[in-house]
């Protein structure tokens, strides 16, 4: 099946500094990717839709200058946290479209990114 | 606006025992609908989907899920529960308009041995 990584996995930082978290489809290409952030016993709050080529579509509430999200290629979106604070500690979740699915095609996720902000 | 309800923020069954979660959603206009399953540290992963093909969907693990429009429900099921069924669900929906999903708040499984 399709596979989506992320990386790193986990990360630890200080407040104020920013961290990059990339998000690539293995063995598909995807026009569109979605990223979500997950907060403890709670569902997925979609963050922001992320189109190759273009800018990202930012769900309302998101600050777009604080979650810059680049999709530059077929199978890479990153998202940047600018200037972390504590709040901005979560779960934040990838997905990634097949460009070759049609009307009935499907997410596929990453595993996933734990943000820590100290 | 479209919306999905998940009854339940945790469901204990014991091992063996039929797993029900339910999912209702609102949408004015047929939905394609999925399960996703979220084991302990872990992404998601689909479970099954709903896609107008059939009512009866079924998944992987055993789990399935009927669609019911005049109830506006989606529930998963397994006949028999196991231990490593124990995980994180997530009914989700999507309009037919675009492809964003429209999540519920998710079910926790606990399994009783």
């Amino acid at each position: 099946g399709a596979v989506v990584s992320q990386h790193p996995s986990w990360v630890i930082c200080k407040s104020g500094t920013s961290v990059k978290i990339e998000c690539r489809s293995l063995d598909f290409q995807a026009t569109t990717m979605f990223w979500y952030r997950q907060f403890p016993k709670q569902s997925l709050m979609l963050m922001a839709t992320s189109n190759e080529g273009s800018k990202a579509t930012y769900e309302q509430g998101v600050e777009k200058d604080k979650f810059l999200i680049n999709h530059a290629s077929l199978t890479l979106s990153t998202l940047t946290v600018t200037s972390a604070h504590p709040e901005d500690s979560s779960f934040y979740i990838c997905s990634a479209r097949d460009v070759a699915g049609g009307p009935l095609d499907t997410q596929y996720f990453g595993p996933g990114t734990r943000l820590t902000v100290l | 606006a479209q919306s999905v309800t998940q009854l339940g923020s945790h469901v204990s069954v014991s091992e063996g025992a039929l797993v029900l979660l339910r999912c209702n959603y609102s949408s004015s206009v047929p939905p394609y609908l999925f399960w996703y399953v979220q084991y302990p540290n872990q992404g998601l992963q689909l479970l099954l989907k709903y896609t107008s093909a059939a009512t009866l969907v079924k998944g992987i693990n055993g789990f399935e899920a009927e669609f019911k429009k005049s109830e506006t429900s989606f529930h998963l099921t397994k006949p028999s529960a196991h231990m490593s069924d124990a995980a994180e669900y997530f009914c989700a929906v999507r309009p037919d308009s675009n492809y964003q999903l429209i999540w519920g708040a998710g079910t926790k499984l606990i399994i009783k041995p």
